[in-house]
């Protein structure tokens, strides 16, 4: 069972360039969610999924991009990359909201130079 | 404006003591509360939950206990042992919403 699944695990961006981070879980379950954690700082929800199809908008959305075409995939678009994007990206996945906890990919690191 | 803190951003605790990991929130809307586990170049990983409703939830070491009219919770972890050395994050949620809203973490080192 190989939960959520996030690659790259690293990369370098240069200004201005796009790139995709990619997610896919094998749990079936609806809900998914990508995070940015930036030094110390907490977890910030960029944007989420309550199943295939339907996506929206969380704190920080503006930058990214994301689809929802099947259950196990949710891309995440990153359209002219900015050094403020720089971050560790995770990926979540639950069953449902409420006190399911989230599983987590292990995150991708991203720098934009 | 940051609705769940944690104020302490590192702790050393001996090995077999009692480690303290306090969280505060400003959202008197919350209704769950989960602590994760974050070990370094890892995601972070689900430990333990407590319900708005309950005041106190255990499992094995880790207790967490919730004291709603200061919006303050705290898990235990009794013993302490090395392997409990990792970022630890207290997140909170509000039912009808999606998402959880997270503390910035505090660092347990557990000394051996």
């Amino acid at each position: 069972n190989a939960g959520v699944t996030q690659t790259p695990k690293f990369r370098i961006l240069k200004i201005g360039q796009s790139m995709t981070l990619q997610c896919t879980q094998d749990m079936n379950h609806n809900y998914m969610y990508w995070y940015r954690q930036d030094p110390g700082m907490g977890l910030k929800l960029i944007y989420y999924s309550v199943g295939a199809g339907i996506t929206d908008k969380g704190e920080v959305p503006n930058g990214y991009n994301v689809s929802r075409s099947t259950t196990e995939d949710f891309p995440l678009r990153l359209e002219l990359a900015a050094p403020s994007q720089t971050s560790v990206y995770f990926c979540a996945s639950s069953p449902e909201t409420g006190d399911y906890g989230y599983t987590f990919g292990s995150g991708t690191r991203l720098t934009v130079v | 404006d940051q609705q769940v803190k944690q104020n302490s951003p590192s702790l050393s605790v001996q090995e077999g003591r009692i480690s303290i990991l306090n969280c505060d929130y400003t959202n008197s809307m919350f209704d769950y509360f989960l602590w994760y586990k974050k070990y370094p170049a890892e995601g972070p990983t689900f430990l333990i939950s407590i319900s708005s409703i309950k005041d106190k939830n255990e499992d094995g070491r880790f207790t967490v206990f919730l004291n709603k009219s200061a919006k303050h919770l705290s898990l235990h972890i009794v013993p302490s042992q090395p392997g409990d050395s990792a970022v630890y994050f207290c997140a909170a949620h509000t039912s009808g919403t999606y998402k959880y809203i997270f503390g910035t973490g505090t660092r347990l080192k557990v000394l051996a």
